[in-house]
């Protein structure tokens, strides 16, 4: 298992601002996936976050709007750029274990709300 | 693209009858995984399920993987409030890529 500090847990911000989201876990992990949740909503990945390359980015998800940083293998950042209140999300990260097609542990996600 | 259906969206029932939470996949699925949701908390892992026919119990879970790799189940038997959240599954693709369904809400009545 692992354990997952993201933070910060909740935010407010102003529309234009942009936001890094932390995210820290307990142990040495190759992969690292950020994904968005709406309210009400399922799970949408973002990004999958390997340690010393680009990050991939999903389907309608860009670099340019959801930088990510990845500099060590417990490690990773996600900022949210230029926000418009449709970026208020919870975002989560997660880390997966037992191989490519493990389970996945998630942190506690940052909830953030664009006014 | 691919898509993983998961039915219902919400099901209301009183403390001690049962619930269940269905999957349906178009394509052939690698493995399924299942995980909860508690009210303002993140996904929990429940458990994986990679064989045709595949069942395992938890406790009061029982959770089904289809001959055909398609669809999947999870069933509580005689709920408590402890169930209450939002279920998930998530189905691995030829791509290996993770399709997660919509969710079901377990309710209970007051």
């Amino acid at each position: 298992s692992a354990v997952i500090s993201q933070k910060p847990s909740r935010d407010i911000c102003q529309r234009g601002t942009s936001l890094t989201i932390q995210c820290q876990v307990d142990s040495q992990v190759t992969m690292m996936f950020w994904y968005r949740q709406q309210p009400g909503q399922s799970l949408t990945l973002i990004a999958t976050a390997n340690q010393g390359s680009e990050a991939t980015y999903e389907s309608g998800f860009v670099i340019d709007k959801f930088p990510i940083s990845r500099p060590n293998l417990t490690f990773s950042t996600l900022t949210v750029s230029n926000m418009s209140p449709e970026d208020s999300s919870i975002y989560l990260c997660s880390v997966e274990f037992g191989g490519p097609t493990g389970e996945l542990f998630f942190g506690e996600g940052s909830r953030l709300t664009v006014l | 693209g691919q898509q993983v259906m998961q039915i219902p969206q919400y099901q209301h029932v009183q403390e001690g009858e049962d619930f269940t939470t269905y999957c349906n996949s178009s394509t052939t699925l690698s493995n399924i995984q299942w995980y909860k949701q508690r009210p303002g908390g993140h996904p929990v892992f429940l458990i994986q399920l990679v064989k045709s026919g595949e069942v395992k119990k938890q406790k009061r879970l029982t959770f089904q993987f289809g001959e055909a790799k398609k669809n999947s189940s999870l069933h509580i038997t005689a709920t408590q409030t402890t169930d209450v959240g939002t279920y998930f599954c998530a189905g691995l693709d030829s791509n290996y890529q993770l399709i997660w369904g919509a969710g079901t809400k377990l309710i209970i009545k007051p």
